[in-house]
């Protein structure tokens, strides 16, 4: 089964300094990772994508996440943390549901906290 | 990017009522549509998984008589709730996958609609 698990709830980071947000994996086959985020009471947009290539991948909002095989880690970072930062993230995995139909499964997202 | 609206973005509704949510897409067709329900402080649970012209797909768990998932055509798909209670109370989030990108594509989801049950 395909999964994807954000072992923190919540992260602090201080304005100004580097945040990881993590999440680890779990896929029978490639794995085709997404990260998204969330403000308050609004949808999910979309940050970045891991499907095949470098392992760096570049997002949104200088955001960055690195793949890593045999952690199976797909972390998400970025080098200066904003306030406007401050939201919920979600790590997700495509799932195939079966007869050519994917969907994206999340995990329970992490709440992240810069503070001025 | 690809667009993706909801409407209403709030609703509240007396218990017994049945509300109607509409998921569009703007700029692209959207051949598969997503709902999500997500609870406070919770990821997002798949509810059910909407094709264009055929019948809804759900998830263990979710009664598709009380949630029902109209996907009539490529830019719009609606979510029913019947007889809505109080436990219906909750973020109901579409997304929707542009067919054109390819199969390994993101979705976009909608802004979301809090649906409140008296």
């Amino acid at each position: 089964a395909q999964s994807v698990a954000q072992p923190e709830d919540q992260v602090n980071v201080a304005e100004g300094n580097p945040l990881t947000v993590k999440c680890t994996y779990s896929v029978s086959g490639n794995p085709y990772l997404f990260w998204y985020v969330q403000y308050p009471n609004r949808g999910l947009q979309f940050l970045l994508k891991y499907i095949t290539g470098d392992n760096l991948v570049k997002g949104s909002y200088g955001f960055e996440a690195e793949f890593n095989k045999s952690q199976t880690s797909f972390h998400l970072k970025k080098p200066s943390a904003l306030v406007s930062d401050s939201a919920l993230y979600f790590c997700a995995v495509f799932k195939d549901s079966g007869a050519g139909s994917y969907q994206l499964t999340f995990g329970k997202g992490t709440k992240l906290s810069v503070i001025p | 990017g690809a667009v993706v609206s909801q409407h209403p973005s709030w609703v509240i509704c007396k218990s017994g009522t049945s509300v109607k949510i509409e998921c569009r897409s703007l700029d692209f067709q959207a051949t598969t549509m997503f709902w999500y329900r997500q609870f406070p402080k919770q990821s997002l649970m798949l509810m059910a998984t909407s094709n264009e012209g055929s019948k809804a797909t759900y998830e263990q768990g979710v009664e598709k008589d009380k949630f029902l998932i109209n996907h009539a055509s490529l830019t719009l798909s609606t979510l029913t709730v019947t007889s809505a209670h109080p436990e219906d109370s909750s973020f109901y989030i579409c997304s929707a996958r542009d067919q054109a990108r390819g199969i390994y594509n993101e979705q976009f989801f909608g802004p979301g609609t809090r649906l409140t049950v008296l």
